[in-house]
């Protein structure tokens, strides 16, 4: 079946100091990805996605390309703030479903 | 931007009691919404997908007798545990779907931490 692997987390970061997120998947045909973040108190929020082989997703900074031959959406951030700090998860959804499946989640603290 | 409401955000109850949680979509109509359950430090696991008018797919391993499912209008689903027990202690958390078919925008609930004691 379909699976989503993160790196587990904390992860623990002073501000302006780049963060990876690693993601791989395994799933039959093209699945979309995606990053969603959840803030302290706060429910799941789309923060990229990408629908395609070498499709990049960005959004506040973050990227993730979705590479095939790896099998991997990794979210990247070149300078990280405290208001960065949350919980992200990776997802995909198969082309013609309905579902998401998500990775296991990755907690970030950013410290000033 | 479109907003999905749950509630409540927690709930304490007494073993072999029953709990509901709505989940509510806000400002458009959901003919599909989905009910995950977030396990301590583990990812979010679908149990059910909820449509609109008819009955809800459950996950395989997901007991539709004691998780019922009710989406009985477009912007309202429904999860109550009946006759809760301490295992059934989590994190739900609801989303849905905006109209568009399977690739239109999701937005998530905040979610209901449930304790049984």
């Amino acid at each position: 079946g379909d699976s989503v692997t993160q790196m587990e987390g904390p992860v623990t970061l002073s501000e302006e100091a780049f963060l990876t997120i690693n993601c791989t998947y395994t799933a039959t045909g093209y699945p979309s990805l995606f990053w969603y973040v959840q803030y302290p108190g706060e429910g799941l929020q789309l923060l990229l996605k990408a629908t395609k082989a070498d499709d990049k997703g960005s959004n506040k900074g973050f990227e993730a390309t979705y590479r095939k031959e790896t099998t991997s959406f990794h979210l990247e951030k070149g300078s990280v703030q405290v208001s960065d700090s949350a919980v992200y998860f990776c997802a995909l959804k198969r082309a013609a479903g309905n579902k998401l499946t998500f990775g296991g989640g990755t907690r970030v603290l950013v410290k000033p | 931007g479109a907003v999905v409401s749950q509630h409540p955000s927690w709930v304490i109850c007494k073993s072999g009691t029953s709990v509901k949680i709505e989940c509510r979509s806000l400002d458009f109509q959901a003919t599909t919404m989905f009910w995950y359950r977030q396990f301590p430090k583990q990812s979010l696991m679908l149990m059910a997908t909820s449509n609109e008018g008819s009955k809800a797919t459950y996950e395989q391993g997901v007991e539709k007798d004691k998780f019922l499912i009710n989406h009985a209008s477009l912007t309202l689903s429904t999860l109550t545990v009946t006759s809760a027990h301490p295992e059934d202690s989590s994190f739900y958390i609801c989303s849905a779907r905006e109209p568009g078919g399977t690739n239109s925008p999701l937005h998530f609930g905040n979610g209901t931490r449930l304790t049984v004691t």
